[in-house]
C-alpha cells in the first residue's frame, strides 16, 4: 500500500517557469510534510517542510501549498533554474519521527 | 558540508557473498537510520537506532543485520546477498528520536551479480 503518492514520475520545464510537483497521502494522522531534494550521486537533503496546521509555507523560490481536507500538497518552484534539476521526494511523518516517502519526481529544467 | 559519511561508495559482489557497509555521523545526533533506495528511487526505511539501541526494524529479510558500536556509528551487514539486494543504501541521522529532519549520507551503491 503506497501511503504517499507523487503524481508525476518526471516533469520538464523551461528556465524561468514555475515547476509544480504534486503529492497526496492517505493517513490523516500525518502532521509533518517535508520535501527532500536529491542530486545524482548524493543523498536527499531537506528542502522545505510544512506542518498540517498551516496551508502555505514559503522559503525563497520554494513554496508548499497544503490542503488538509483533500490530503494533498504541492511544491511550487518559482523561476526554475537548471540547477534545480534533481529528484524531489514528498515525505510524510507523525511524531514518531519515522518518515515515509513517495517515489520521487525527477525535475528537469531546460535552459 | 557532508557530516554523514558512508563507505564504500560502490560495491559489486556475487550472489551468496557477505557484505558490510559503514556509516559515521559527526553531527552529535542520537538517532541513525538505514534506508534502501531501489532502482525506481523509492526510499524505504529499514532500521533506526537511538543511542545504540534498535528502535525501528521494518520488515526486512533476516540476512540484513545492523550493528552500532556507539551513537555515531551504524553499520549494515548483509549475509548471503541476493540479486534483489541491488540498490543504494542510505544512512541518515537525526538530532534525536522523533526529530523530523534527516541528514543523509551519499549512499553505498550495491550491485549483486
Amino acid at each position: 500500500q503506497q501511503q504517499v503518492r507523487q503524481s508525476s514520475q518526471s516533469l520538464t520545464v523551461w528556465e524561468g517557469e514555475t515547476a509544480i510537483l504534486n503529492c497526496s497521502y492517505e493517513n490523516s494522522a500525518f502532521d509533518y510534510f517535508p520535501w527532500y531534494q536529491q542530486f545524482p550521486g548524493e543523498g536527499p537533503a531537506l528542502l522545505i517542510a510544512i506542518r498540517s496546521v498551516s496551508d502555505k509555507k514559503e522559503d525563497g523560490r520554494f513554496t508548499i501549498f497544503f490542503n488538509k481536507r483533500e490530503k494533498n500538497l504541492s511544491l511550487h518552484i518559482k523561476d526554475s533554474q537548471p540547477g534545480d534539476s534533481a529528484t524531489y521526494f514528498c515525505g510524510t511523518g507523525a511524531n514518531t519521527g519515522k518518515l515515509t516517502f513517495g517515489h520521487g519526481t525527477i525535475l528537469r529544467v531546460h535552459p | 558540508e557532508t557530516a554523514v559519511f558512508q563507505t564504500p561508495n560502490y560495491h559489486v559482489t556475487q550472489v551468496g557473498n557477505e557484505v558490510s557497509f559503514n556509516c559515521k555521523q559527526t553531527l552529535g545526533h542520537d538517532t541513525m537510520y538505514w534506508y534502501k533506495q531501489d532502482s525506481k528511487k523509492l526510499l524505504k526505511i529499514m532500521f533506526s537506532y537511538n543511542n545504540k539501541q534498535l528502535i525501528v526494524n521494518e520488515t526486512v529479510p533476516r540476512r540484513f543485520s545492523p550493528q552500532s558500536s556507539d551513537k555515531a556509528h551504524l553499520n549494515l551487514r548483509i549475509k548471503s546477498v541476493e540479486p534483489e539486494d541491488s540498490a543504494v543504501y542510505l544512512c541518515a541521522s537525526s538530532y534525536r528520536q522523533g526529530a523530523e529532519t534527516l541528514y543523509f549520507g551519499s549512499g553505498t551503491r550495491l550491485t549483486v551479480l
